[in-house]
């Protein structure tokens, strides 16, 4: 079985540009997450989705990012425009019942 | 809410030594308790994870961990450590009425020969 794919795995773009994130979670798993993880520190959650629709979208800064889960499967996370601060690791997890959370091998993003 | 506590940022350990990775939590409900390792520029992997029943929970490369419910704490050990497991550890809390996986801010755990 595939795990969760995320393209691409590094992004380097210049500050003021955008940038997306794309992530294809396991298959059947209807929870799909997005978090964000800075250096040296634990991963924080940026959006939530059971199926197509985002549950938790409290820590997300709708300002300049974005996201969406067209048809419950994949989904992408774009940041527009990107500032310094945002460079980060990008991770995306899907889970198909409690306890059965699966990681992607993360974006990291470096915005010069 | 949750809150996950990593008490040591690093960890130095000598190749085959036993080794004790702390981690506290806290929260108003029960929660399921999780340990991930990330190895250098690639995601995270599941060691571990307690949902219910006994307390002591082993998981993958001889990793286990106890969940005390008085000290809410879960400690991850292992007995005898390798060079390979040099890695950051990190320590996850959600709980039971929940998706919402809060982690620790991690420990760097580096073996030395």
């Amino acid at each position: 079985e595939a795990g969760v794919v995320q393209s691409p795995r590094y992004k380097i773009i210049e500050k003021k540009q955008p940038v997306a994130f794309w992530c294809n979670p396991i298959s059947g798993h209807n929870t799909l997450y997005w978090y964000r993880q800075n250096l040296g520190q634990g991963p924080e959650l940026l959006i939530r989705y059971e199926n197509e629709e985002a549950v938790d979208d409290s820590q997300l800064p709708k300002d300049r990012f974005s996201a969406e889960r067209l048809k419950g499967v994949d989904s992408t996370l774009k940041i527009q425009p990107a500032e310094l601060g945002d460079s980060a690791v990008y991770l995306c997890a899907s889970s198909g019942h409690m306890g059965g959370y699966t990681f992607g091998s993360g974006t990291r993003l470096t915005v010069v | 809410a949750q809150s996950v506590t990593q008490l040591d940022s690093q960890v130095p350990v000598f190749e085959e030594a036993p080794v004790e990775l702390r981690c506290n939590y806290s929260s108003s409900v029960s929660v399921y308790l999780f340990w991930y390792v990330q190895y250098p520029n690639q995601g995270l992997q599941l060691l571990l994870k307690y949902l219910s029943g006994s307390t002591l929970v082993k998981g993958i490369n001889g990793f286990e961990a106890e969940f005390n419910k008085s000290q809410t704490s879960f400690h991850l050990r292992k007995p005898s450590v390798h060079i390979s497991d040099t890695a950051e550890y990190f320590c996850a809390a959600c709980s039971r009425n929940g998706n919402k996986l809060v982690f620790g801010a991690g420990t760097i755990l580096r073996v030395k020969s």
